[in-house]
């Protein structure tokens, strides 16, 4: 049983870039929520996806934007990078929304962006 | 607001001696809260959790957790630490969203555990 696949696990870009991140969740599970983690700080929540719709979002930018796919993959894109956006990115999955496990989250190995 | 406080960012224990690490909250409704740990390079792993009944629950490598409500507290405990237990720990509240009736987790900022031979 596969659990939460992040790609790519490491990428640098420069300052105006965009980039695109991607996670496939745990197999069963139908909700993805992203997480950004700079270093030494706790994951900051960026926004959630079920039903290829985001159903709530953290306080980020327009800048951070993303999708889901009928697979129940998703994909985190940022546009006009900022050296702020230096961080490890987290991809987390569960099943479904009113549920208590949606409190219980999967995650992915992150995708760890270096931005110069 | 709702909040999550970790008052130690780093602790350094000696193998085999007892652990616990200290969690409070800040949420008006009954919280359900968790406790995860991610290794050096690797993801987040969920430890235990705690969504009602037992105020005392038991995870994975031996944790666990002792929920208080008149504490506002959930903290994490250990009776013998190993060497592998080094690594960050996080403590979670899972809160209602804005929107109908998604969930969301507020984090704490984290604890990191440095376990000495």
């Amino acid at each position: 049983d596969a659990g939460v696949t992040q790609s790519p696990t490491h990428l640098i870009k420069t300052r105006g870039q965009q980039v695109t991140l991607r996670c496939s969740p745990k197999s069963g599970h139908d909700t993805v929520s992203w997480y950004q983690q700079a270093l030494g700080q706790g994951p900051q929540f960026i926004f959630q996806y079920y039903e290829e719709e985001e159903r709530q979002r953290g306080n980020f930018p327009d800048r951070f934007s993303g999708h889901q796919f009928p697979n129940y993959s998703s994909e985190l894109n940022v546009n006009a990078l900022l050296l702020g956006d230096s961080a490890l990115y987290l991809c987390a999955s569960s099943f479904g929304l009113d549920s208590y496990n949606a409190g219980e989250l999967f995650f992915g190995e992150g995708s760890r962006l270096t931005v110069l | 607001a709702q909040s999550v406080t970790q008052p130690d960012i780093h602790i350094t224990v000696s193998e085999g001696a007892s652990l616990e690490l200290r969690c409070n909250y800040s949420y008006g409704a009954t919280p359900y809260l968790f406790w995860y740990v991610q290794s050096p390079g690797q993801g987040l792993q969920l430890l235990l959790k705690y969504f009602s009944g037992d105020t005392l629950v038991q995870g994975i490598k031996g944790f666990e957790a002792e929920f208080k409500r008149s504490q506002s507290s959930f903290n994490l405990r250990k009776p013998s630490v190993h060497w592998s237990d080094a690594a960050e720990y996080f403590c979670a509240v899972s809160v209602r969203g804005n929107a109908g009736n998604n969930r969301k987790l507020i984090w704490g900022l984290g604890t990191s555990l440095a376990v000495n031979p």
